[in-house]
């Protein structure tokens, strides 16, 4: 049963575009939801999060935005470079279970010049 | 500052073997935890520890699977005997405590291939 889905595998994305990526839960207990970044041969590492009261969290050219109705969050970077292409995961955990994360497949995401 | 240590990069091994991965989390960082991560999926929590005590070890395969976190610092994990299935990259992660789920900071993983 995968709580956390990210139904893209793979994303290219020009160089200076908008990279919008996507990802799906179906626990209703996850109240906090991080994106990590991970590059080849590198342990994940966080980037940005939201806590379930927020709509909108905005860092840098990284925004994630929550759609608590629909289950959905995303990511989206302005703009895009090349030292953007990692992979990247989302994750969320659940009250009082702070610490428990449950990641989403990953999404490969390539900035093309 | 030093990041989270994890040793070996790589394994290769025959199945049946037995392997071990040792950890060396952040200083200072009290709770620790092991992740699998499947080709082409996300990572699975394994065992996690406050200190000493392995506080949520629900996911850990008993059978074969094993963990210890001596002193409340470094942290081995264990398989014996490893099967084919147990391929996989084996994450460290470490925070200063478990309250805030941000604060988790990998390792570069052990990359386990069971032959």
């Amino acid at each position: 049963d995968q709580q956390v889905k990210q139904n893209s595998p793979s994303l290219s994305v020009q160089e200076g575009r908008i990279s919008i990526l996507n990802c799906d839960y179906t626990n209703s207990m996850f109240d906090y939801f991080l994106w990590y970044k991970k590059y080849p041969a590198e342990g994940p590492t966080f980037l940005i999060s939201i806590s379930s009261i927020k709509d909108k969290n905005e860092d840098g050219r990284f925004t994630v935005f929550l759609n608590k109705s629909a289950k959905h969050l995303s990511l989206h970077i302005v703009p895009s470079q090349p030292g953007d292409s990692a992979v990247y995961f989302c994750a969320a955990s659940a009250a009082g279970t702070a610490s428990k994360l449950t990641f989403g497949t990953g999404t490969r995401l390539q900035v093309t010049l | 500052e030093a990041g989270v240590v994890q040793s070996p990069r790589y394994k290769i091994i025959e199945k049946k073997q037995p392997v071990a991965f040792w950890c060396n989390p952040i200083s200072g960082h009290n709770t620790l935890y092991w992740y699998r991560q499947n080709l082409g999926q996300g990572p699975e929590l394994l065992i996690r520890y406050e200190n000493e005590e392995a506080v949520d070890d629900s996911q850990l395969p008993k059978d074969r699977f094993s963990a210890e976190r001596l002193k409340g610092v470094d942290s081995t994990l264990k398989i014996q005997p490893a099967e084919l299935g147990d391929s996989a990259v084996y994450l460290c992660a470490s925070s200063v405590d478990s309250g805030a789920a941000y604060e988790q900071y990998f390792g570069p993983g052990t990359r386990l291939t069971v032959t």
